[in-house]
């Protein structure tokens, strides 16, 4: 089945720092990646939407220049948390989607969990 | 913004049950699918389920689709303890291309 890698799948560092979180889609071309946040017990809640070659679409609330993204290749997507505060902990998912047609599930990574201290 | 509801928020029940879950959504859809998160994990695709359709087996999968009540049902025959986890439908929505998730079931299977 397709495959999505996402790395890292822990980071615990310092308020202020900058966290880069790579998807990637490891069996197939993915022009169009999700990222969501999830906090303890509840649903993922999507972040934005990630298209290869262009601007990445944010949902209502989500600051752009706080979570940057990029989709340089038809397999990667990089979400980067800059100058993280502990406000900003949370389990990050990445997921990725065939090209082409509708009707097609997503396929997810596993997660990265993100401490800021 | 979530859209999907779903009920109930937790169920425990005893190995060998069946477990059923529901989703309520808003808007027409494209199809609903649904997966499955273990705690900590990413979420796994179980089955997806398109507008025409009605009901669809995987396995020990049922799911079921009434789009005239916006809603939907998984159904676990012969639950086992490895099948507990969180369990979220999502819909794609027409003329969009995001999922839209529920806020989960939490399953526990118990031994």
């Amino acid at each position: 089945g397709a495959v999505v890698s996402q790395h890292p799948s822990r980071v615990i560092c310092k308020s202020g720092t900058s966290v880069k979180i790579e998807c990637r889609s490891l069996d197939f071309q993915a022009t169009t990646m999700f990222w969501y946040r999830q906090f303890p017990k509840q649903s993922l809640m999507l972040m934005a939407t990630s298209n290869e070659g262009s601007k990445a679409t944010y949902e209502q609330g989500v600051e752009k220049d706080k979570f940057l993204i990029n989709h340089a290749s038809l397999t990667l997507s990089t979400l980067t948390v800059t100058s993280a505060h502990p406000e900003d902990s949370s389990f990050y998912i990445c997921s990725a989607r065939f090209s082409g047609t509708g009707n097609q599930p997503q396929h997810f990574g596993d997660g990265t969990r993100l401490s800021i201290l | 913004s979530q859209q999907g509801e779903e009920d109930p928020q937790a169920l425990s029940i005893q190995e060998g049950e069946n477990a059923t879950m529901n989703c309520s959504y808003k808007t027409s859809i494209n199809n609903l699918q649904w997966y499955r998160q273990n705690s900590g994990r990413g979420l796994v695709h179980l089955i997806l389920i398109r507008s025409n359709e009605r009901e669809k087996h995987s396995g020990r999968l049922r799911v079921t689709l009434d789009t005239s009540k916006k809603s939907s049902s998984l159904l676990i025959t012969a639950s086992r303890a490895a099948d507990t986890a969180s369990y979220f439908c999502a819909t794609d929505a027409r003329g969009a291309q995001k999922l839209v998730f529920g806020q989960g079931t939490r399953l526990t299977i118990n031994p």
